[in-house]
């Protein structure tokens, strides 16, 4: 069962840049959401899709994008990456409703933005 | 201004020691997690709290949530090498439905030989 999967895991872009983030995952779970991660800080929500068809923004979501392409997948783009971006991005899944809000994650990606 | 306060953030201790890590807030959860994260890896889930007063056991892991479900510890009794690692509490906030995590900093642990 693989889970959550991202991909890819390490990419380095150019200041302006674009790049999509790629997220499936195959347990069935309607909440999919995208974090970053940066020393001294833990997860900061960026975008996040309760369901199919819907997303909303998180804490950070400034210069970032997001598709919920089906249910199983949940894309994040920068449309023009800056050296602030330069982070590890998880993406990670749960159920809907739950109200304990478990979430399973992926292994990452580890962006570097120069 | 981090809605959930996680301390320390970093504890390097020798090998046999016990240590325990908090996760504050004003807020009230209606659940409370700890994950832990290995470098190079997502975080994994270790326990879920859900009541006010709740104590989880998980071997030498002992996790209790408030009375008031605004706070938690982790407590790891006689700490071994293999339990170096980031340890990170998430909230999902009462009243949401989301699924939506708010995340202490995080508490770095070092387990030295």
């Amino acid at each position: 069962n693989a889970g959550v999967t991202q991909t890819p895991k390490f990419q380095v872009l150019k200041t302006g840049q674009s790049m999509t983030l790629q997220c499936a995952q195959d347990m069935n779970h309607n909440s999919m959401y995208w974090y970053r991660q940066d020393p001294g800080m833990g997860l900061r929500l960026i975008y996040y899709s309760a369901s199919e068809g819907t997303t909303d923004k998180g804490e950070v979501p400034n210069g970032y994008n997001v598709s919920r392409l089906n249910k199983r997948e949940f894309s994040l783009r920068l449309e023009s990456a800056a050296p602030s971006q330069t982070s590890v991005y998880f993406c990670a899944s749960s159920v809907f409703g739950s109200r304990t809000g478990e979430a399973f994650f992926g292994q990452g990606t580890r962006l570097t933005v120069v | 201004t981090q809605l959930l306060e996680q301390s320390p953030q970093f504890l390097s201790i020798q090998e046999g020691e016990n240590l325990t890590v908090y996760c504050n807030s004003s807020s009230v959860f209606s659940s409370l997690q700890w994950y832990r994260q290995e470098p190079g890896e997502g975080p994994v889930l270790l326990v879920t709290v859900v009541t006010g007063g709740e104590v989880k056991k998980l071997k030498r892991l002992t996790f209790q949530f408030g009375d008031a479900r605004k706070d938690s510890s982790l407590h790891i009794t006689a700490a071994q090498t293999g339990d170096t690692g980031l340890y990170l509490c998430a909230g999902a906030l009462f009243g949401s439905n989301t699924g939506k995590l708010i995340f202490g900093q995080g508490t770095t642990l070092q387990v030295k030989p």
